[in-house]
């Protein structure tokens, strides 16, 4: 089975700081991995994916994420945050069995 | 107009109630999905459609039971609520890539059920 584990509930940054958002899986299987982007009073949104190649996947809004096996690791990084990215963001995993696993959350909260 | 639609967005009902959330979509996806969201515990599968004629159980399908009444259409409904089923639903849309091998599933705004 797989599992999610997004150990920080929430992570308090400056504006213009950089972002780290922590996410590590299990899986006795290859994975697909993603992050999903939920702001206040929305619905999620895909952010960014890594399916196969290259283990850096850029998305939307300046993020990107790291996709490191040997750490069963997909940290997603901003190298500068703005006040438009708090929100909630959610790590998600699959095998390909067409069922997304998602992990709890971490809200970003941004201060001036 | 959004592409995944729910309704009601706010619902507060008393336990014993039945309950019908409904959403339609317009993006023309075969897979239908609905999710529950509680605070620390992320997203749980509830329900899942591949297409009108196929229903499949998530990961927390008791006490809940679905309706696909159209491609466009996937209904949840709560028989007799219950307090612990106050969470945030959401209805969420895929291809038949998306939802697993792709990731991207396609959500709805939520519907927020209060059970008192």
């Amino acid at each position: 089975a797989q599992s999610v584990t997004q150990l920080d509930s929430q992570v308090p940054v400056f504006e213009e700081a950089p972002v780290e958002l922590r996410c590590n899986y299990s899986s006795s299987v290859s994975v697909y991995l993603f992050w999903y982007v939920q702001y206040p009073n929305q619905g999620l949104q895909l952010l960014l994916k890594y399916l196969s190649g290259s283990t850096l996947v850029k998305g939307i809004n300046g993020f990107e994420a790291e996709f490191k096996k040997s750490e069963t690791s997909f940290h997603l990084t901003k190298p500068s945050a703005h006040m438009s990215d708090a929100a909630e963001y959610f790590c998600a995993v699959s095998s390909g069995f067409q069922k997304l696993v998602f992990g709890t959350g971490t809200r970003l909260l941004v201060s001036p | 107009d959004a592409d995944v639609t729910q309704t009601p967005r706010n619902r507060i009902t008393k336990t014993g109630k039945r309950i019908m959330l409904e959403c339609s979509q317009t993006k023309g996806h075969d897979r239908m999905y609905w999710y529950r969201q509680d605070p620390g515990l992320g997203l749980q599968l509830i329900y899942y459609s591949f297409d009108v004629k196929d229903i499949n159980k998530g990961e927390i399908s008791d006490g809940y039971s679905v309706s696909r009444q159209a491609q466009a259409k996937f209904s949840l409904s709560l028989e007799s609520a219950i307090p612990n089923q106050t969470a945030l639903y959401f209805c969420a849309t895929s291809t038949p890539e998306g939802g697993g091998n792709t990731g991207e599933l396609f959500f709805g705004e939520g519907s927020r059920l209060t059970v008192l």
